[in-house]
């Protein structure tokens, strides 16, 4: 099945600097990458997807970078702020009649000021 | 309102005895889903019904079961408990194929 690896696992940014985390998956078969930011005590909250038909998409400070061919996401943040501070999730989504979605485990963000 | 809610949020359970979990939601999505996470793990979906239709994944078909008497709520069962099962349990819904709505969890510890 879909496997997806998120890197770094986690990462201390400044104030005002910005950040770059990297996921790949396996299948070929997911056309669809939910991004998913989880603050401390909140629920998963969705922040910005790619479908496999684009390379690019950007949401206010997000960008998120996708490459079909080396099977690979990359989401910037710039900017930050101390409350981008949390764990960024990347997900697979093979569409069709299966919703499921293959999680990565995540990266926890720190923002300092 | 795109709020998923679930119940309860704390749950405290003896090993062998059964869990019943609940979400609802109140957007009309024809799918809602749960997910299993451990701390420093990768949410990982246990299953999910699109309209009345439950899909359960292979690696977990005989550990969980769930019910959705209508459109707006669906069940987690466990009927056993084992400590393995101590995690958060996450429902989402969503139309199926768009983003997932998550509710914030039911934290499970089996003793």
């Amino acid at each position: 099945g879909e496997q997806v690896e998120q890197l770094p696992s986690s990462l201390i940014v400044q104030e005002g600097a910005s950040v770059l985390i990297n996921c790949s998956y396996t299948d070929s078969a997911s056309v669809y990458f939910p991004w998913y930011k989880q603050e401390p005590g909140k629920r998963l909250q969705f922040i910005i997807d790619i479908r496999s038909n684009m390379e690019r998409k950007q949401n206010q400070r997000l960008t998120l970078l996708f490459d079909k061919k080396t099977k690979h996401l990359s989401l910037h943040i710039t900017a930050t702020q101390p409350g981008d501070s949390a764990i960024y999730f990347c997900s697979a989504n093979t569409g069709g009649l299966s919703g499921k979605l293959t999680f990565g485990e995540g990266t926890q963000v720190t923002v300092i000021s | 309102d795109t709020t998923v809610k679930q119940n309860p949020r704390y749950k405290l359970a003896r090993v062998g005895k059964p869990v019943n979990l609940i979400c609802s939601q109140t957007m009309n999505h024809d799918t809602m889903y749960w997910y299993q996470k451990k701390p420093n793990q990768a949410p990982k979906l246990l299953l999910f019904y699109y309209d009345k239709i439950l899909n359960r994944e292979a690696d977990t078909f005989e550990k969980f079961q769930s019910s959705r008497p209508n459109n707006s709520f669906c069940s987690l069962y466990i009927g056993s408990a084992g400590l393995e099962y101590s995690a958060m349990y996450l429902c989402a819904s969503s139309t199926l194929g768009d983003e997932q709505y998550f509710g914030p969890g039911t934290r499970l510890t089996v003793l």
